[in-house]
């Protein structure tokens, strides 16, 4: 079955140090890039970070850049979220999320920019 | 940054044509995708490069990008599309998703 399963969230200090998993299953990790994003209490969604199928390249929201990692193992089929210095704003459910990836003239590339398949997230928040 | 302007609402009555808008500077330059989330649900893309629809998305949902706005159309609208309806595009290597419409049907 082609899934993605979330880990890892639960109540942390402001300041503190949080990392999410991200268990893939059912289809071939490494082709696709793979995106985080997150949905604070009642509002909209929120982009966070995006990495490529390689993991070469990474990309990140002004709001987490210097604070957040993202990487992933494809030996393992798992990607993370290193979450450093964490604010009561970044309090949400966070999601991630595959990119379907595109071919064309005869090449393919990891990163479509857009998400087909998401995981039922994991929330992470950040109080005192 | 690049932003993305959603109404926060839209109201459709059963069977009619809704209609949700997405603007954005010269929006359609870019591709533009829309998702569909209910309550405690995940987002699930209905609309993807302006107009193609997944498999297993209903033809009453559809989608067109020009000048600086994307619109999703559901045609003869079902109780059960009553959702958050989120368009997205990319920019400079960042993601961006519109503020959100709740579409009611009543």
């Amino acid at each position: 079955e082609v899934q993605l399963l979330e880990s890892g969230g639960g109540l942390v200090q402001p300041g503190g140090s949080l990392r999410l998993s991200c268990a893939a299953s059912g289809f071939t990790f490494s082709s696709y890039a793979m995106s985080w994003v997150r949905q604070a209490p009642g509002k909209g969604l929120e982009w966070v970070s995006g990495i490529s199928g390689s993991g070469g390249s990474t990309y990140y929201a002004d709001s987490v850049k210097g604070r957040f990692t993202i990487s992933r193992d494809n030996s393992k089929n798992t990607l993370y979220l290193q979450m450093n210095s964490l604010r009561a704003e970044d309090t949400a459910v966070y999601y991630c999320a595959k990119d379907p990836g595109y071919c064309s003239g005869g090449s393919c590339y990891s990163e479509a920019w857009y998400f087909d398949l998401w995981g039922r997230g994991t929330l992470v928040t950040v109080s005192s | 940054s690049y932003e993305l302007t959603q109404p926060p609402s839209v109201s459709v009555s059963p069977g009619q044509t809704a209609s949700i808008t997405c603007s954005g500077d010269k929006l359609g330059d870019k591709y533009a995708c829309w998702y569909q989330q209910k309550p405690g649900q995940s987002p699930v893309v209905v609309i993807y490069q302006d107009s193609k629809r997944p498999s297993g998305i209903p033809e009453r949902f559809s989608g067109s990008n020009s000048g600086n706005t994307a619109t999703l159309t559901i045609s003869g609208t079902q109780a059960m599309d009553e959702s958050d309806y989120y368009c997205q595009a990319w920019d400079s290597s960042t993601v961006v998703f519109g503020g959100g419409t709740k579409l009611t049907v009543l």
